[in-house]
């Protein structure tokens, strides 16, 4: 059990350009969850996967957000025309089916300049 | 809508002291409640979960109440160490909803003098 893996640790960005994110969940976990984090804040959900399927997005993902998770193992998630107000922790965390007990990765910490 | 908060956001003690964390929730038709730990910068690390059923749960010094009635959990830490300096967070997920989004609380930074 490697646990949930995260790539980037680090982004440093500049406003307007695109970033991406990928997310490896624990093997067999078939549910796969997305948050942001600013500092001093929990994390706000964003999205969450079962399978491929995507079934759930937040209102906080606009329209220049997007995440996949093509295959129903890694997922990964993209930010368009970043912002100053996109720095955040993006946090990964995955499920068994029918689990309660959410796993969460070390998280991307992107900065936007 | 659920809302999930935390207090104190701060909390200060010397080591070797007792403390309890608070958290609310709002909608008391949760299926669970669970305690995280993040350390500065990193991810979150499960401790405690417990299920609506249950009263509280236990894991070496650490130990977790949930009442639905009042809509409370606390989270109960003895003997505190200089190791358990990080900040505490509480989530509960959706109501009715078993498996899906987790709310959070936003957090007790906890931070234990040697």
């Amino acid at each position: 059990d490697t646990g949930v893996s995260q790539d980037p640790r680090h982004k440093i960005t500049k406003r307007g350009q695109n970033v991406t994110f990928r997310c490896d969940p624990i093997s067999e976990h078939n549910r796969l969850y997305w948050y942001r984090q600013t500092l001093g804040q929990g994390p706000e959900f964003l999205t969450y996967f079962q399978n491929e399927a995507q079934l759930e997005k937040s209102r906080l993902l606009s329209d220049r957000f997007s995440a996949e998770r093509p295959k129903g193992s890694f997922s990964t998630l993209e930010i368009q025309r970043t912002e100053q107000g996109d720095s955040a922790m993006y946090l990964c965390a995955s499920s068994v089916p029918g689990g309660d007990t959410q796993y969460f990765g070390p998280g991307t910490r992107l900065t936007v300049l | 809508k659920q809302e999930v908060t935390q207090i104190p956001a701060a909390l200060s003690v010397p080591e070797g002291e007792n403390l309890v964390l608070n958290c609310s929730f709002t909608d008391s038709a949760i299926y669970n409640l669970q305690w995280f730990r993040q350390d500065p910068g990193k991810g979150l690390t499960s401790l405690l979960l417990i299920q609506s059923s249950q009263r509280e749960q236990t894991s070496g010094r650490l130990n977790a109440s949930l009442d639905k009635s009042s809509g409370r959990s606390t989270l109960y830490i003895a003997a505190s160490q200089p190791g358990d300096s990080a900040t505490y967070l509480c989530a509960v997920p959706t109501p009715y909803n078993q498996g899906g989004k987790l709310i959070f609380g936003q957090g007790t930074e906890l931070s234990v003098k040697p």
